[in-house]
């Protein structure tokens, strides 16, 4: 079936980076977006930004043009979110979502990301 | 980009309905017919509930609706059950490949 399913969980300090990895399965990965979502404790959703496997090209959110990186492996059929310079901000849950058209339809589990010296 | 703007509550006793409203811009809700909604029960991924403003997701029940005027859009639950107590979220295409999500509401039956 089609899904998305990411790494484990992360404990980082502060300053560090974090790569986080969403594999796909059970669709044609290179006709289908891929965005990245996170919700920090007590907040709401946070669009991150989306990469196109097609192309690796991307779009990211204002708030994180300097912080994140999202690339592609076309033969593992996998997506990359990297998040640089970390802090107690970035302690979140962040998932990987699938776009059929505008719709993010398929998410994956989700990737908890601590932040603590 | 600004979150859309959603109640942070809103709650019903079973049977009843409930309205949630996601306000944006003429940027956003108000420039795209790609409104969506996302049901999320705690620690666990968001749900597709409602996409394309008004169109449920086979599996979704039909007591979910939705629709949008102007700049805001509505999600209608009707006949609250129990396994609705959920947040709820709104998201909208915002122009160039962007997204925008609304600040989410919190569910409760009563």
């Amino acid at each position: 079936q089609v899904q998305l399913v990411q790494s484990g969980a992360e404990v980082k300090k502060p300053g560090a980076s974090v790569k986080v990895s969403c594999k796909a399965s059970g669709y044609s990965f290179v006709s289908y977006y891929v965005h990245w979502v996170r919700q920090a404790p007590g907040q709401g959703l946070e669009w991150m930004g989306v990469i196109i496997p097609g192309d690796s090209s991307t779009t990211y959110a204002q708030n994180f043009q300097d912080k994140v990186t999202m690339t592609r492996d076309t033969s593992t059929r996998t997506v990359y979110m990297e998040l640089s310079s970390l802090s107690s901000e970035d302690t979140a849950v962040y998932y990987c979502a699938r776009t059929r058209g505008s719709t993010m339809d398929v998410w994956g589990q989700g990737t908890t990301v601590t932040v603590s010296s | 980009q600004s979150a859309l703007t959603q109640p942070p509550s809103a709650s019903g006793s079973p049977g009843q309905s409930v309205t949630i409203s996601c306000t944006g811009t003429s940027s956003d809700v108000g420039a795209y017919d790609s409104v969506s909604w996302y049901q999320r029960h705690p620690g666990k991924a968001p749900k597709l509930m409602i996409y394309e403003v008004n169109k449920r997701p086979s599996g979704v029940p039909d007591r979910f609706s939705a629709s949008k005027s102007g700049n805001t859009a509505s999600l209608t639950v009707s006949g609250l059950q129990a396994e609705d107590e959920a947040d709820y979220y709104c998201s909208s295409h915002a122009g160039s490949d962007t997204y925008v999500f609304g600040t989410g509401t919190q569910v409760t039956v009563l």
